[in-house]
């Protein structure tokens, strides 16, 4: 079985701040690696997603990503998070095989002033 | 190109009755899948449909159940609703390999009492 753990609940954060939204995965398979971001009363966005090569991936909104094999993680970034970044933040995969996203429990991002 | 659309956008059922969501995928898109999102449980996968026949399914009960259209539009059911079935149900849409990008529409928010 394959499983997505997002270590913080909650990130709060002051503005021009970076930021770091941990995610690990557990896999006995290739999987390919997704973040999405969900803004309040909306549905998902696609930040950006690992399927094979580079493993720094960048994204929209400033966002980047880096694909660690041997740590199983794949942490967001951003090196100065703005007020519009408010928002809360879904790790996810897929397994080689079946295209069924399977989300970690989610971060919230709260970006002050 | 018009976004993934979900009807109704909000939803007030009683325990015991049965409910139908709506989803029209991007044109072109051949898959469109099922999510159900509460505070407890998060992010669930409950299926998914690729031309008019279900491909993968989720660890739900058989109270849910889906159908897909020729046109790509699905629905999704829900019978003897339960409280716990109260939840934001968002339905994504792909061309349909597991690297593709799902794209989310907004969501239908159901509320049981």
């Amino acid at each position: 079985a394959q499983s997505v753990t997002q270590l913080d609940s909650q990130v709060p954060v002051f503005e021009e701040a970076p930021v770091e939204l941990r995610c690990n995965y557990s896999s006995s398979v290739s999987v390919y690696l997704f973040w999405y971001v969900q803004y309040p009363n909306q549905g998902l966005q696609l930040l950006l997603k690992y399927l094979s090569g580079s493993t720094l991936v960048k994204g929209i909104n400033g966002f980047e990503a880096e694909f660690n094999k041997s740590q199983t993680s794949f942490h967001l970034r951003k090196p100065s998070v703005h007020i519009s970044d408010t928002a809360e933040y879904f790790c996810a995969v897929t397994r080689g095989s079946q295209g069924n996203l399977i989300f970690g429990k989610g971060t919230k991002l709260s970006v002050k002033p | 190109k018009a976004g993934v659309t979900q009807t109704p956008r909000y939803l007030i059922k009683t325990r015991g009755q049965q409910v139908t969501l709506s989803c029209s995928p991007i044109s072109g898109h051949r898959s469109v899948s099922w999510y159900q999102q509460t505070p407890g449980q998060g992010l669930q996968f409950l299926f998914e449909y690729f031309s008019e026949t279900q491909r993968n399914k989720g660890n739900f009960p058989g109270r849910f159940s889906g159908r897909q259209f020729s046109n790509s539009r699905s629905e999704m059911n829900v019978s003897t609703l339960e409280l716990g079935d109260s939840a934001l149900y968002l339905c994504a849409s792909s061309p349909g390999q597991p690297t593709d990008t799902q794209y989310f529409g907004p969501g239908t928010r159901l509320t049981v009492l």
